[in-house]
């Protein structure tokens, strides 16, 4: 089955402990990118990556790190989270060629920084 | 003004009735995306379009580039249809996703 999964599901830290989200996809996509999303603000793009070792900021990547060493996988590190970095946080892939670049979510992570 | 913007923000439909969700753009895109949330959180995609229309099921998207301009229909409307329904546009640089805040559908029985 095609999936994009993320691990841990739920999450509550302390602020300042460091922390990292996986994400990995089954589908060999070249494309991967990590969103928050807020009440009141919906979705914000972190980071994305267009490929392996290729790496660049979305709208808000203050306070996060990601690395794309393999193309599956996609980690989102936390060096050192505060309060507001709480929030829901989704992993995505897809293809960069058309018409296969559909979107594919992975089903979210909430994180809680206290 | 946001890049990528809905309307309306919130619908309350009767079950049967049909529904239209508007999303405007302001950015030059190559596709533009209609994904769907539900309560427990998960986000799927409905479609994706660059041009004219896409029909699946009780769900159609159509999409004017020159008025930069997108609608999702329901028809036959379903207490199950109700979740938030996303707008969003992949950028014409290719690397950027940008979303409208989305609008929250409920269906009445």
């Amino acid at each position: 089955e095609a999936q994009v999964t993320q691990n841990p599901r739920y999450l509550i830290t302390v602020t300042g402990k460091k922390l990292t989200v996986t994400c990995s996809q089954n589908m060999n996509h070249e494309y991967m990118s990590w969103y928050r999303q807020d009440p009141g603000l919906g979705l914000r793009q972190i980071y994305y990556s267009m490929n392996v070792e290729v790496t660049d900021k979305g709208d808000v990547p203050e306070g996060y790190k990601v690395s794309r060493k393999e193309k599956r996988n996609f980690p989102l590190i936390l060096e050192s989270p505060s309060p507001n970095q709480t929030s829901l946080y989704f992993c995505a892939s897809r293809a960069l060629e058309a018409p296969y670049n559909e979107q594919f979510f992975g089903p979210g992570t909430r994180l809680t920084v206290l | 003004k946001n890049e990528v913007e809905q309307s309306p923000q919130n619908l309350t439909a009767q079950e049967g009735e049909f529904i239209t969700i508007n999303c405007s753009y302001s950015v030059g895109i190559s596709a533009l995306h209609w994904l769907q949330q539900h309560p427990g959180g998960g986000i799927v995609s409905l479609f994706m379009l660059s041009s004219g229309k896409k029909k699946h099921g009780r769900l159609i998207a159509t999409i004017n580039i020159q008025e930069k301009h997108s609608s999702l229909h329901i028809t036959a409307s379903h207490p199950r249809d109700s979740a938030v329904y996303i707008c969003a546009v992949t950028e014409t640089s290719g690397s950027r996703l940008t979303f409208g805040e989305g609008t929250q559908l409920t269906v009445n029985p």
